[in-house]
């Protein structure tokens, strides 16, 4: 079964607009991992968010981390049609070696 | 360097047929997992190999599915039969050794349609 929830299911905005996707789990974690997976492909890795952590940004993106409320956010500023695709949110359990994915938020940008 | 491989990248096959896919993992990365992904879901583990060893595989259902690693390197995961339900994207991931906290890297899958 898969831990995390994700909010929205769907999400659709304009070339430039900011996307914010949102993550919910229910175990402690070690880390706290965002992927994405355009149609047909594999996951691509992009940021890891450990859980002393509470943001981190890498680029055009910004992940948060509330382990109080078990619950993260990532946010994809200035977005381009590229950035369609869909994220997944994963998480490592604190004494953990795998990966529990989320259903993932489908995004989609309009140019 | 090369990514993870994996093949086929598309199978389509009757029900109750066998099939087999193949991965072969970044040089170097002793750990291999097996993830199925089924449509709108994101993926869920199969079985975890450290080296040649299955060290978690209480998610593959057993009876029917089956995986083997036999020199630590590449991997193959079989159904036999397959049935209706097993129609989703397997994919492959692979980790260095000591980077079990850390990103998996993973192939572009095998998409398979079960008729």
């Amino acid at each position: 079964s898969q831990q995390g929830e994700e909010d929205p299911q769907a999400l659709s905005i304009q070339e430039g607009e900011n996307a914010t996707m949102n993550c919910s789990y229910k175990t402690s974690i070690n880390n706290l991992q965002w992927y994405r997976q355009n149609s047909g492909r594999g996951l691509v890795h992009l940021i890891l968010i450990r859980s002393n952590e509470r943001e981190k940004h890498s680029g055009r993106l910004r992940v948060t981390l509330d382990t109080s409320k078990k619950s993260s956010s990532l946010l994809i500023t200035a977005s381009r049609a590229a950035d369609t695709a869909s994220y997944f949110c994963a998480t490592v359990q604190e004494y953990g070696n795998k990966l529990v994915f989320g259903a993932g938020t489908i995004l989609r940008v309009k140019s | 360097e090369a990514g993870v491989v994996q093949s086929p990248r598309y199978k389509i096959i009757e029900k109750k047929q066998p099939v087999a896919f193949w991965c072969n993992p970044i040089s170097g990365h002793n750990t291999l997992y097996w993830y199925r992904q089924n449509l709108g879901q994101g993926p869920e583990l199969l079985i975890r190999y450290e080296n040649e060893e299955a060290v978690d595989d209480s998610q593959l259902p057993k009876d029917r599915f089956s995986a083997e690693r036999l020199k630590g390197v590449d991997s193959t995961l079989k159904i036999q039969p397959a049935e209706l339900g097993d129609s989703a994207v397997y994919l492959c991931a692979s980790l260095p050794y000591g980077g079990a906290y850390n990103e998996q890297f993973f192939g572009p899958g095998t998409r398979l349609t079960v008729l």
